[in-house]
């Protein structure tokens, strides 16, 4: 499986921007780099994703590198509710099959 | 669309009996995903269907663990006998067959095995 790097926690301010990175160095051409978050006591929920250009979406930014050995989640204000374990995956064919494989994550600690 | 429908949210059972877990994935999607996570090892990919076809088991930990989908609408995954290092929570999850598209997560259940 195509593996991601993320540290295993960071700590913002609220109102603050946070960037979580990632570093996906063997991400193969098709892999598509896609960003989950979950918050404690519910199942992951889906925040964003991209594959060469950067995106933006109401929830967040993907920025990512022009190599694509590596991204970064832009959350533009942090507020309290985005405490969270985020999770940076690479969703690729492999062996002709498709995978969505969670590692272990980075947990964002938003303090007031 | 109520999203992906677990149940139970909560099971409580004695080593050695049989559990079911059931999810309905959202209507329309042909991927399905069942996951397990304990604090220990995190969230791990136990099975994951392509238009009700195991693609890929080899998540899942050994024999006492089954999972089918008899159609496009429903899926189980059973523990028979179950132990109590199966305790966890199982999420099951929905996607569209494509790569650039999302999953959606069920709420899960809690499986506590005494």
């Amino acid at each position: 499986d195509a593996k991601t790097t993320q540290p295993n926690s960071m700590e913002s301010n609220e109102e603050e921007p946070v960037h979580l990175p990632c570093n996906h160095s063997t991400i193969s051409g098709t892999d598509y780099i896609h960003w989950y978050r979950q918050l404690p006591s519910q199942g992951p929920e889906y925040v964003i994703h991209g594959l060469t250009s950067n995106v933006n979406n109401r929830m967040a930014s993907l920025a990512i590198a022009e190599d694509r050995k590596s991204s970064t989640l832009i959350l533009h204000r942090a507020t309290l509710r985005d405490a969270a374990v985020y999770y940076c995956i690479l969703k690729g064919t492999q062996g002709g099959s498709e995978k969505l494989v969670f590692g272990k994550g980075t947990k964002l600690t938003v303090n007031p | 669309d109520a999203g992906v429908i677990q149940s139970p949210r909560h099971e409580v059972t004695e080593m050695g009996q049989e559990v079911t877990l059931r999810c309905k994935p959202i209507s329309g999607h042909n991927s399905l995903f069942w996951y397990r996570q304990t604090m220990m090892r995190g969230l791990e990919l136990l099975i994951y269907f392509n238009n009700n076809v195991p693609i890929d088991d080899s998540g899942m930990p050994e024999d006492r663990f089954s999972a089918k989908m008899p159609n496009a609408s429903f899926s189980t995954l059973k523990i028979q006998p179950s132990e109590p290092r199966d305790s966890a929570v199982y999420f099951c999850a929905s996607s569209l067959l494509r790569l650039n598209t999302e999953a959606f997560f069920g709420q899960g259940t809690r499986l506590t095995v005494v």
